[in-house]
C-alpha cells in the first residue's frame, strides 16, 4: 500500500534550518511528483513545494522563496525540504503528499511537527 | 488572504444537505474552466483526505453522498445526507497561473 513517512521535525531556533525526509513506499517513486503542505496550530492547510518526479521543475510558495529547497533521491524514494533562515511562522506541522495528474493530491503522510521557539 | 474563499463555517442536521463553496477571488487564480479543484477532509489531528478531484470526480472509497460541481468562479461540495463522522474541516485547493499552488482558507463543518 502507499505509504508517505515523514521525518526530521523538531524544535529549533529562529535562522537556524532544519532538514525534513518524505520516505516513501508502496509505488513507483520515480514517476511521481510530491508536495509539501504545511499547517500552523490551528489553522489552515498551506501549499509549500512541488518537484516534478524528475526534478525538471520546482516550485515554491512565496512565504518559503529563497529559504526552502526541496529535493528529490529515486534512488532512496525520499523527498526532502531543506528549510533555513526559519522564523516563528514556519512552525507548522509539514505533510508531504503525492501528486497526481499535476492537479491534487491522492495520498499524504501522517506530518511532522516544526517547532521555531528561542 | 487566500485567492479561494470559503464560507468559515457550514452546519446541518443528521440526513440534511449541506454545500460548501469555493470562489476564486484572485485574477491569479486559473481558470476554473480547467477543471483543476480538488476537496480534502481533515479531521482533528489527522492528515487531510481526498475527497473530490478535477471538480467532481470522486476517489475510490468516498462516499458516494460526496459531490463536486462548478458554475463560473465558483466550484462547490455537497454532503448529502450527513453524518456525525463528516463533521471536520473541509478545504478546497487549485493552482494559480504562476504554477503555484494554493488552498482556500477551510469550512468548518458541524453535524448538529
Amino acid at each position: 500500500q502507499v505509504q508517505l513517512v515523514e521525518s526530521g521535525g523538531g524544535v529549533v531556533q529562529p535562522g537556524r534550518s532544519l532538514r525534513l525526509s518524505c520516505a516513501a513506499s508502496g509505488f513507483t517513486f520515480s514517476i511521481y511528483g510530491i508536495h509539501w503542505v504545511r499547517q500552523a496550530p490551528g489553522k489552515g492547510l498551506e501549499w509549500v513545494a512541488f518537484i516534478r518526479h524528475d526534478e525538471s521543475n520546482k516550485y515554491y510558495a512565496d512565504s518559503v522563496k529563497g529559504r526552502f529547497t526541496i529535493s528529490r533521491d529515486n534512488s532512496k524514494n525520499t523527498v526532502y525540504l531543506q528549510m533555513n533562515t526559519l522564523r516563528a511562522e514556519d512552525t507548522a506541522v509539514y505533510f508531504c503528499a503525492r501528486d497526481q495528474r499535476d492537479n491534487y493530491f491522492d495520498y499524504w503522510g501522517q506530518g511532522a511537527l516544526v517547532t521555531v521557539s528561542s | 488572504q487566500s485567492a479561494l474563499t470559503q464560507p468559515a463555517s457550514v452546519s446541518g442536521s443528521p440526513g440534511q444537505s449541506i454545500t460548501i463553496s469555493c470562489t476564486g477571488t484572485s485574477s491569479d487564480v486559473i481558470d476554473y474552466s480547467y477543471n483543476y479543484v480538488s476537496w480534502y477532509q481533515q479531521h482533528p489531528g489527522k492528515a487531510p483526505k481526498l475527497m473530490i478531484y478535477e471538480v467532481s470526480n470522486r476517489p475510490s472509497g468516498v462516499p458516494d453522498r460526496f459531490s463536486g460541481s462548478k458554475s463560473g468562479n465558483t466550484a462547490s461540495l455537497t454532503i448529502s445526507g450527513l453524518q456525525a463522522e463528516d463533521e471536520a474541516d473541509y478545504y478546497c485547493y487549485s493552482y494559480t497561473t504562476s504554477s503555484t499552488r494554493v488552498f482556500g482558507p477551510g469550512t468548518k463543518v458541524t453535524v448538529l
